[in-house]
């Protein structure tokens, strides 16, 4: 069963540190997986996108990482700010069909000063 | 525009009426997605429109949801006698076609809630 696991729900952590945020799938055959950004009341953005070859991504203060063997991937935060606060989601392609993403549930992130 | 839109942002509906959510995809998107968001959830695929093909209706949760795109462009998902777990958001994304790396842009939703 394709399916796309996050961790953690939601994390809190202080301005100006760092944190790690995990996603875990099942999902084949694997195209490609995106890590979007979800403001409150906004829709998701993507931040990074990796295919299978790729095994990290940056995008400014934030690096994503893919494992394709495990079918892990990360998202790093550096030097958090307020505007990190969102919700980050990870979404893995399939290479066939028209609904070919599937969607993880989500990490809540809240960056308190 | 230069993003997905959508209409109306928030929407109160009565249990049992029918509402109407309209998304303007990115002009020149030939493939426009429809998605709900509960609380606590990931996305929920819905539809999928592809040009002139017939839709991909596989997602839709009941016989009271329909949705159509006219002119290949507007398109309007329909809840018909809405119940309180139709409450959501409602997500509309579009792309450009050709391989599955295309990203997805998402409009902004509407958030749907049914007293």
């Amino acid at each position: 069963k394709n399916q796309v696991e996050q961790s953690p729900q939601s994390l809190i952590i202080l301005e100006g540190k760092n944190c790690t945020l995990q996603c875990n799938y099942t999902v084949s055959p694997f195209s490609n997986l995106r890590w979007y950004k979800q403001d409150t009341g906004r829709g998701p953005v993507s931040l990074t996108i990796m295919t299978f070859s790729e095994n990290t991504k940056s995008n400014g203060r934030y690096t994503a990482t893919l494992d394709a063997d495990t079918k892990q991937s990360s998202l790093h935060i550096t030097a958090s700010q307020l505007s990190d606060s969102a919700s980050y989601i990870c979404v893995v392609s399939v290479e066939t069909g028209a609904n070919n993403l599937f969607f993880g549930t989500g990490t809540r992130l809240t960056v308190i000063p | 525009g230069a993003g997905v839109s959508q209409s109306p942002s928030n929407k109160v509906t009565e249990k049992g009426k029918d509402v109407e959510l309209r998304c303007d995809p990115i002009s020149g998107h030939t493939a426009l997605y429809w998605y709900r968001q509960s609380l606590g959830q990931g996305l929920e695929f819905l539809i999928y429109f592809q040009g002139n093909s017939a839709p991909d209706k596989s997602g839709l949760p009941s016989d009271r949801f329909s949705a159509e795109r006219t002119g290949g462009s507007v398109s309007t998902l329909t809840i018909q006698r809405t119940q309180q777990e139709d409450s959501a958001v409602y997500l509309c994304a579009s792309r450009t076609t050709g391989t599955a790396s295309y990203e997805q842009y998402f409009g902004p939703g509407t958030r749907l809630t049914v007293t």
